[in-house]
């Protein structure tokens, strides 16, 4: 069975620039999640949808947005970069809200 | 606030057995799960605490007291490929949801 994928796994952007992050959760998943890790540091929340709902959102800017498909599928969306959004940006996906979270490998922006 | 105090490094040999303590600190609490990252790729759990007690997956034992606000992460028969980083997080009831607060992580090296 196929784990949570991400992608793209690895991108370089530039200042101000925008960024599109995707996700596929295991199959029967219905919850996504998105975390942002900071080199050095613990996964912080950004979003969570369930049921193509957002169910919760953490202390991101408006810069930051998201949205889940009818596939339950999800996208992570970035305006307008600043050099602190570098980092591992990570999708959990997990049968409902409140169950286990099973991580994708994440995809690593880099913004210059 | 809401913080996780976790130690950033601890140092073993192989078949040794460490303890990894963890303190919380939040406005709600629906239990103290861990993780372990390998190089900055995918987190996976390995434990999860609802209730007090210590729950034991294997090699792999999680403690958890409630009345202290603190839990422990117990590895035994340690192997080299156990080195990795291991992430205390608490599930932030208030939310209703499926957020997860990490602590900064606790880098385990385990030496031949």
């Amino acid at each position: 069975d196929a784990g949570v994928t991400q992608s793209p796994t690895h991108l370089i952007k530039t200042r101000g620039q925008h960024v599109t992050l995707r996700c596929s959760p295991i199959s029967g998943h219905k919850s996504v999640s998105w975390y942002q890790q900071v080199l050095g540091q613990g996964p912080q929340f950004i979003f969570q949808y369930y049921e193509k709902e957002e169910r919760g959102r953490g202390n991101f800017p408006d810069r930051f947005s998201a949205r889940q498909f009818p596939n339950y599928s999800s996208e992570l969306n970035v305006n307008a970069l600043l050099l602190g959004d570098s980092a591992l940006y990570l999708c959990a996906s997990s049968l409902a809200p409140s169950e286990e979270l099973f991580f994708g490998e994440g995809s690593r922006l880099t913004v210059l | 606030g809401q913080s996780l105090e976790q130690p950033s490094e601890v140092t073993a040999v192989e078949g040794a057995i460490v303890q990894i303590n963890c303190t919380y600190q939040t406005s709600g609490f629906y239990g103290l799960s861990w993780y372990q990252q390998h190089d900055g790729g995918a987190p996976t759990f390995l434990s999860y605490n609802g209730l007090d007690g210590l729950e034991e997956t294997g090699r792999f034992s999680s403690f958890l007291s409630r009345s202290d606000s603190y839990g422990y992460l117990l590895l035994q028969e340690l192997q080299m490929k156990d080195s990795a980083s291991y992430f205390c997080a608490v599930r932030d009831q208030s939310n209703q949801g499926g957020k997860l607060i990490f602590g900064q992580g606790t880098e385990l090296s385990v030496k031949p």
